[in-house]
């Protein structure tokens, strides 16, 4: 079964400063790699995904992916208050099962 | 944006009791999602569907049934409630795998 884990389990960060989170998972023949961001009280939503290695920049986000080292991280760039938040990420693999295994999630405050 | 909606908010109920909670999306997803979050296992899936009249079982699925009425409508049985089964459920749908997973807000139960 995949096991995904998220580092570190908690930040705080200054506003405007560039926060990193980290998500390794231990299936290479994972297929689909997303971040969801859960804010206190509400669902989690859908921040961005990759399905190949490398980068794609959304506005502040920036998610990275590197299939050999198992690794992909989402990079915050003038974090702001409002993304305090818990992060969440999740991986699926293309096994014709289903599913999104999901890390237990990095809490972030941004301090103003 | 997807529109998922779960009922109730919030159930308290007894240990043996029966309890059942819906889930409705509008966007005509074929995939929908049952997940419970507790504290130190993220998000884990109980059970999801691809299509009216079609079950499949997660990764947590004892204690647990599920149907699927229409392509809007999916519900979570749980027969015999136990204490272990208090948790916060989200239901969740997708147009297709691998995509991004729209959360409904949740549903907090608590058994005694």
């Amino acid at each position: 079964q995949q096991k995904v884990q998220q580092s570190p389990e908690s930040l705080i960060v200054p506003e405007g400063a560039m926060t990193s989170l980290n998500c390794t998972f231990s299936d290479s023949a994972s297929q689909y790699f997303a971040w969801y961001r859960q804010h206190s009280g509400k669902a989690p939503k859908a921040l961005m995904s990759i399905f190949s290695n490398g980068e794609k920049e959304e506005g502040r986000f920036t998610i990275h992916l590197n299939k050999a080292s198992l690794h992909f991280s989402l990079h915050i760039r003038d974090s702001q208050p409002s993304d305090s938040a818990l992060y969440l990420c999740a991986v699926s693999s293309n096994t014709g099962y289903q599913n999104f295994y999901f890390g237990k999630g990095t809490s972030l405050t941004v301090i103003p | 944006e997807a529109a998922v909606t779960q009922s109730p908010r919030n159930k308290v109920t007894v240990t043996g009791g029966n309890v059942t909670l819906s889930c409705r999306q509008t966007n005509s997803h074929n995939y929908m999602y049952w997940y419970r979050q507790d504290t130190g296992h993220g998000l884990r899936l109980i059970h999801y569907s691809y299509g009216a009249g079609n079950l499949q079982i997660g990764d947590v699925p004892d204690g647990y049934k599920a149907t699927r009425t229409t392509q809007e409508d999916f519900f979570l049985l749980l027969e015999l409630a136990s204490p272990s089964q208090t948790s916060l459920y989200f239901c969740a749908s997708s147009e297709f795998s691998n995509e991004r997973l729209f959360f409904g807000h949740g549903t907090k139960l608590s058994v005694l």
